[in-house]
């Protein structure tokens, strides 16, 4: 079944204690992103990567970190944790949004990490 | 700045009758359009998309019209049925020439449907 498999849904963790979303897609995508959704503001892109080893901040990327070491995995990193990053974080991955000859440039999403930082 | 917007955080539509929820954007350089649909405590999912070239799409009880002079966008549910009760993404993305930095999505519009 083609996923998209995020890791943990549920956490909570305090103030400063570095965590590390797993994200991995099973769809040989290129393309690999993550957002945050909080309420009145929809859905923020924190980084992306078009292919491995190449990656590129969204509009949100302060205070997270991420790496594209593999094609398949796409980890977000809070290196320390603040309240402000309490919030419900999507991966998302598809062909390159470029080869609109090969795909719609739809993005397929994971379930969810909600994440709260006490 | 806020290039997609949809400015009804919330509708509620008997059920068979229309949804029409609204989506407007800033940026020219947007050239593709997508919905998006999310239930709660699941990850949103592609709905239906339409090109800049085309003014209209239709899939099924599904039909998105964009309006490029207007810089609008709307997608019309008919008829709406209660499974249709979730959050509605708007998104764009602009153009093939590099710098693809994915999509730009509005906050987004819970519709209702009631019984």
């Amino acid at each position: 079944e083609a996923q998209v498999t995020q890791n943990p849904r549920y956490l909570i963790t305090v103030t400063g204690k570095k965590l590390t979303v797993t994200c991995s897609q099973n769809m040989n995508h290129e393309y690999m992103s993550w957002y945050r959704q909080d309420p009145g503001l929809g859905l923020r892109q924190i980084y992306y990567s078009m292919n491995v080893e190449v990656t590129d901040k969204g509009d949100v990327p302060e205070g997270y970190k991420v790496s594209r070491k593999e094609k398949r995995n796409f980890p977000l990193i809070l290196e320390s944790p603040s309240p402000n990053q309490t919030s419900l974080y999507f991966c998302a991955s598809s062909f390159r949004l470029l080869d609109r000859g090969l795909n719609t440039g739809e993005l397929f999403f994971g379930e969810g990490s909600r994440l709260t930082v006490l | 700045d806020q290039q997609v917007k949809q400015n009804s955080p919330s509708l509620s539509v008997q059920e068979g009758r229309i949804s029409i929820l609204n989506c407007d954007y800033t940026n020219s350089m947007f050239d593709y359009f997508l919905w998006y649909k999310k239930y709660p405590a699941e990850g949103p999912t592609f709905l239906i998309s339409i090109s800049s070239i085309k003014d209209k799409n239709e899939d099924g009880r599904f039909t998105v019209f964009l309006n490029k002079s207007a810089k609008h966008l709307s997608l019309h549910i008919v008829p709406s049925q209660p499974g249709d009760s979730a959050v509605y993404f708007c998104a764009a993305s602009a153009g093939t020439g590099g710098g693809a930095d994915g999509l730009t999505f509005g906050k987004g519009t819970h519709l209702i449907i009631q019984p």
